[in-house]
């Protein structure tokens, strides 16, 4: 079953933090989050795994909750090129990711 | 991390013709993933290829409506049979994504059906 994001979509200003959620109704062996910006590819950001949490790119955390099956990723001094399509992806017990719904994240000047 | 080459990047086909997509990677690896990505949707996993067996298709597809081929470690086909307007979407291939391996994608191949 795919994961649930929220929001759907988020507006900011530069500087601006943002939080996007990811939630599995299953159990979790790792998170990963991507972004992809309109036209291209998605681009990896970071891997949690279960029992970590990894700090993986600029200003760009997130957490893993394995008893919750839910991650967080955290934008925090927003830049213009945070902005694309967030997705996480999620490994349960089978060697393949399961995209969730995806996040819109727009940052203006 | 893996290069990965993905040709055609575009095509406008008509319906019920066929298109065969390939994807290229520049290191051997065990298995690679073709996902379906409909405009402003999410990534949708078309079918598991590994070299050496039958490719593991997702509930929602078929072998005979996307054969897959995986001839070697860094090679792959995905093909598009009998393609009609709702096929239309970008087909990514990609490899990695297993415990804390990053996984890396294709550029993808823009696919529109007229």
């Amino acid at each position: 079953q795919q994961p649930v994001q929220s929001p759907q979509a988020v507006i900011l200003r530069e500087g601006e933090d943002a939080v996007i959620n990811c939630s599995s109704s299953k159990a979790l062996y790792s998170v990963h989050w991507y972004r992809q910006k309109h036209g291209e590819a998605p681009v990896f950001l970071m891997i949690l795994l279960k029992g970590g949490e990894q700090k993986g790119h600029e200003k760009i955390s997130a957490s893993f909750n394995e008893k919750k099956q839910q991650s967080s990723l955290y934008l925090t001094a927003s830049q213009l090129s945070y902005s694309g399509t967030y997705f996480c992806g999620t490994e349960g017990n089978t060697d393949k990711l399961i995209f969730g719904t995806g996040t819109r994240l727009q940052v203006f000047p | 991390s893996a290069v990965i080459s993905q040709k055609p990047s575009r095509d406008i086909c008509q319906r019920g013709t066929s298109l065969t997509i390939q994807c290229q990677v520049d290191s051997q690896v065990t298995m690679m993933f073709w996902y379906r990505q409909q405009p402003g949707q999410s990534l949708t996993l078309i079918a598991t290829a590994n070299q050496g067996s039958e490719a593991t298709y997702e509930s929602g597809f078929v072998i005979d409506k996307f054969p897959i081929s995986r001839p070697n470690l860094t090679f792959s086909t995905l093909t598009v049979s009998n393609m009609s307007p709702e096929d239309s979407s970008i087909y990514l291939c990609s490899v990695g994504g297993r415990s804390n391996q990053p996984q890396h994608f294709g550029d993808g191949t823009r696919l529109s059906i007229l």
